[in-house]
């Protein structure tokens, strides 16, 4: 069975923090991929990444980065110097390699005041 | 292209009463699926089809009936509403991804709130 653990439920900062969001997760697959989205107060679900289980390389992408370790199963995601529009429940997910099935942690709400 | 839509964007319904939740996609993608969200739950798969005529169960598809009679559309019916049922519901598609071939980002719709009295 698949299981994504985002430990942290609401994490609180003050703008220009960085911040590091917790996801943890647990597959038989050799393959697969995991996912990160955005869910902003709006409502809607904004891709951020998607990582295959063969790339262990670390991504940024502006001030957003991604640390992947097979080793402890962990993907977890840096936002540098956070800003109020940050502000937002991010979801981590994992895919297994048969079909487009999403697990999805249980999300953090991550609140970024002035 | 529209991407994923979802129709109604909000529906109030009365304990019993039966709806179809419409979700309809342009991009020619084999893999539909439906989710729920519910506070602090995450997101939870309840059916999925990876083509016409194909559908299968997610964790939690009690209570909810699917069907595909085209690529295009991927309909989500409640037949007797329940409270339990009070939801976000998100439906998305994606082309059928297979090991290796790395098209598996799901697009997903804006999402159809529901509540249920």
């Amino acid at each position: 069975a698949q299981k994504v653990t985002q430990a942290q439920t609401e994490i609180s900062v003050v703008e220009k923090e960085d911040v590091t969001l917790d996801c943890v997760y647990e597959t038989r697959d050799t393959t697969y991929y995991l996912f990160w989205y955005k869910q902003p107060p709006s409502g809607e679900l904004v891709f951020l990444i998607r990582r295959n289980s063969f790339d262990e390389q670390n991504e940024i992408s502006g001030r957003y980065s991604w640390n992947f370790q097979k080793s402890t199963s962990s993907f977890n995601f840096t936002i540098t110097a956070s800003q109020v529009v940050d502000s937002a429940v991010y979801f981590c997910a994992l895919m297994n390699s048969g079909y487009s099935t999403l697990t999805f942690g249980k999300g953090t709400m991550l609140l970024v005041s002035p | 292209n529209a991407g994923v839509t979802q129709t109604p964007k909000f529906q109030v319904l009365k304990t019993g009463q039966s709806m179809t939740l419409q979700c309809a996609q342009d991009m020619n993608h084999e893999y539909m699926s439906w989710y729920r969200q519910d506070p602090g739950m995450g997101l939870r798969l309840i059916h999925y089809s990876v083509g016409a005529g194909i559908t299968d169960q997610g964790e939690v598809p009690n209570g909810y009936n699917v069907s595909r009679s085209t690529t295009e559309d991927f309909p989500l019916r409640l037949l007797s509403a329940a409270p339990s049922q009070t939801s976000v519901y998100f439906c998305a598609s994606s082309y059928f991804g297979r090991s290796g071939s790395g098209n598996n980002e799901q697009f997903f719709g804006p999402g159809t709130r529901l509540t249920v009295l």
